[in-house]
């Protein structure tokens, strides 16, 4: 079990640049989910995806951000035109379809010069 | 994470126990759990219970659940230094999505 997998782990841009994250699942695990965690707070919830299928976006996750899973497996988030107020960490979490506890990885830190 | 509510901070001395609150709203949650995040990493799952259940046992760690005034706590027994770590509060929204609502998170230190 190689748990999930996100890269890069860091990501520093200029405001204004684009970004895409990437989240490789458990491989077995046909749902995964996308999280946003800003200094001091809990994981908020932005869009999740069974297998293939975008299922459910948050309100959080304005037109600038953009979501796919292509294959059912891996999974990337792309922020357009970054704004300082993106600068968080990005968590994905997979797991099964019959309510088993989501697994994270270890996040991609974005910080917005 | 408006919807669930923890402490934000405990100290604890090595070897005493540690017990972290968390209240939580939507009676409808299926599953209550505890994650683990230490600086720069992503959330370890603790341990979780299932809303039916009121206890829940695992090695130093002790699950409390009252569904009726949805209150939930997590025990730590014998706290040791590695134990210090901000403890995330998460309930299991909606019934079908299961997508996590989380609180603020409590920040325990663990002084020698």
């Amino acid at each position: 079990d190689t748990g999930v997998s996100q890269d890069p782990r860091h990501k520093i841009t200029k405001r204004g640049q684009n970004v895409t994250f990437r989240c490789d699942p458990i491989s077995e695990h046909n749902r995964l989910y996308w999280y946003r965690q800003t200094l001091g707070q809990g994981p908020e919830f932005l869009t999740y995806f069974q297998n293939e299928a975008q299922l459910e976006k948050s309100r959080l996750l304005s037109d600038r951000f953009s979501a796919e899973r292509p294959k059912g497996s891996f999974s990337t988030l792309e922020i357009q035109r970054t704004e300082q107020g993106d600068s968080a960490m990005y968590l994905c979490a997979s797991t099964t379809t019959d309510n088993q506890p989501q697994h994270f990885g270890d996040g991609t830190r974005l910080s917005i010069l | 994470g408006e919807d669930v509510e923890q402490s934000l901070f405990l100290s604890v001395r090595e070897g005493d126990s540690s017990v972290i609150n968390c209240t939580y709203t939507d009676s409808s949650s299926t599953y209550l759990y505890w994650y683990k995040q230490e600086p720069g990493a992503g959330l370890q799952l603790l341990t979780y219970i299932f809303s039916n259940m009121d206890m829940k046992q695992d090695q130093r760690l002790t699950v409390l659940l009252n569904k009726k005034d949805k209150h939930l706590s997590l025990r730590i027994a014998d706290t040791q230094t590695g134990d210090s770590a901000i403890y995330f509060c998460a309930e299991s929204m909606g019934s079908n999505d299961y997508k996590l609502s989380f609180g603020a998170g409590t920040t325990v230190t663990v002084r020698a």
